[in-house]
């Protein structure tokens, strides 16, 4: 099992709609999460990190973390064309090193 | 949020020589810094964790002494790939994290490309 696990998408989404992106992970102890967007031949940029059970906004983005379930997601408020790019759930596993999924590419057609 | 960069942004090498990338933070101290390897529509893979004036800690499989690492100072660290191969052509990111920060930020990588 992989220690964090997302769908691969690819996820397309019309304009204006919620986007939700999903991601599981294994190891009970984790107490940091991070939701970082990577647009293509460019580093990742931090969008969000959420430590508590619970949603967390910032403007169109909500983080929801729900540790029995092992389970973070990200959803997007009136998705824009330039949110397509690829989101990898980063998770805190141990010290401060951070295990990334794979990432969820997304498409937000016109 | 904190600035991170990283010189130079592509470099292209022959084979057998080395390359060396640097990662600043800019307006913060980073006590720890990270360095991956992404390949094409792959993931982020860790390389290794580096703290301020102690050695690197390598994840396993990666050879600490093919890629050597450096953090001399909390706002700079060095990456070295010697003896590079084309098997090395790779997207090399650094991140940093520290001044009261919990996140990594990272700097905009380095695309090596190796004939």
């Amino acid at each position: 099992q992989k220690e964090v696990e997302q769908n691969s998408g690819p996820l397309s989404v019309p304009e204006g709609a919620i986007a939700s992106l999903n991601c599981t992970y294994s190891d009970r102890g984790s107490q940091s999460f991070f939701w970082y967007r990577q647009y293509s031949g460019k580093s990742p940029e931090l969008i969000m990190f959420i430590y508590s059970n619970g949603d967390k906004e910032d403007g169109r983005f909500t983080a929801q973390l729900n540790k029995a379930s092992q389970y973070v997601s990200l959803l997007i408020r009136d998705s824009q064309p330039s949110d397509s790019a690829t989101y990898l759930c980063a998770v805190n596993t141990s010290g401060s090193r951070l295990t990334f999924g794979e990432g969820t590419q997304l498409t937000v057609n016109p | 949020g904190a600035v991170v960069s990283q010189h130079p942004s592509w470099v292209i090498c022959k084979s057998g020589t080395s390359v060396k990338i640097e990662c600043r933070s800019l307006d913060f101290q980073a006590t720890t810094m990270f360095w991956y390897r992404q390949f094409p529509k792959q993931s982020l893979m860790l390389m290794a964790t580096s703290n301020e004036g102690s050695k690197a800690t390598y994840e396993q499989g990666v050879e600490k002494d093919k890629f050597l690492i450096n953090h001399a100072s909390l706002t700079l660290s060095t990456l070295t790939v010697t003896s590079a191969h084309p098997e090395d052509s790779s997207f090399y990111i650094c991140s940093a994290r520290g001044g009261g920060f919990n996140e990594q930020f990272f700097g905009p990588g380095t695309r090596l490309t190796v004939l």
